[in-house]
């Protein structure tokens, strides 16, 4: 059974930085692209940032470009989002999702499974 | 960045009913489209990619249709389950969702 398991959420003022976690089973991990896609309740979801099984290649929405920074270890099956700067509309549910495609050199692609989400809130 | 725009944004209806949600992309997308379907408190679930092509898992009551710049999502008999609400994302580009669709009860 796939799993994908987020940490690393909390409260964090303005200007601050926090790091999301993760941690996957279930599958290869070094098979597929990843991704972080955001939503606030109520609201569509939003594409934050994908990789690449191998870290080739890497995108950004254009809100969180130059600010955050994502990654993966592939030996410890985990993703990560460095979150640097962040402002009060940075403040949303984090889900960690993988990538539909196997070992794609793009990630330009839909999300076959979903963490359960970690809360994000950007707040003094 | 492609615009996706989804139509209605709330649809009331009833258990047995044949339904229809609109997705339009502001440019060509190909058929490089999904749907997802979301419940609350829960993460978005893969329904369909590729425009119509079901996701493993998926009832047959769930169809997918369209190419280029308008695409539908039909459910041919509501089941109390579907109650939830529907969004489609487009990949043709950077990753966008459209705004979605409330289907509840009438």
């Amino acid at each position: 059974e796939v799993q994908l398991v987020e940490s690393g959420g909390g409260l964090v003022q303005p200007g601050g930085s926090l790091r999301l976690s993760c941690v996957t089973s279930g599958f290869t991990f070094d098979d597929y692209g990843m991704h972080w896609v955001r939503q606030v309740p109520g609201k569509a979801p939003e594409w934050v940032a994908g990789i690449t099984w191998n870290s080739d290649n890497i995108g950004y929405g254009d809100s969180v470009k130059g600010r955050f920074t994502i990654s993966r270890d592939n030996a410890k099956n985990s993703l990560y989002l460095q979150m640097n700067s962040l402002r009060s509309e940075d403040t949303a549910f984090y889900f960690c999702t993988r990538d539909s495609y196997y070992a794609s050199g793009s990630y330009l692609h839909y999300f076959d499974f979903w963490g359960q989400g970690i809360q994000v809130t950007v707040s003094s | 960045e492609i615009q996706m725009t989804q139509s209605p944004s709330t649809l009331s209806a009833s258990v047995g009913d044949r339904v229809t949600i609109t997705c339009r992309a502001s440019q060509s997308i190909s058929s490089w489209l999904a749907w997802y379907q979301q419940k609350s408190g829960e993460a978005p679930k893969l329904l369909m990619y590729k425009a119509s092509t079901l996701q493993s898992g998926v009832p047959s009551r769930f169809s997918g249709s369209g190419s280029g710049t308008e695409f539908t999502l039909t459910i041919s008999s509501l089941q109390p389950d579907d109650f939830a609400t529907y969004y489609c994302q487009q990949y043709d580009a950077s990753p966008t969702f459209g705004q979605g669709t409330r289907l509840e009860v009438k």
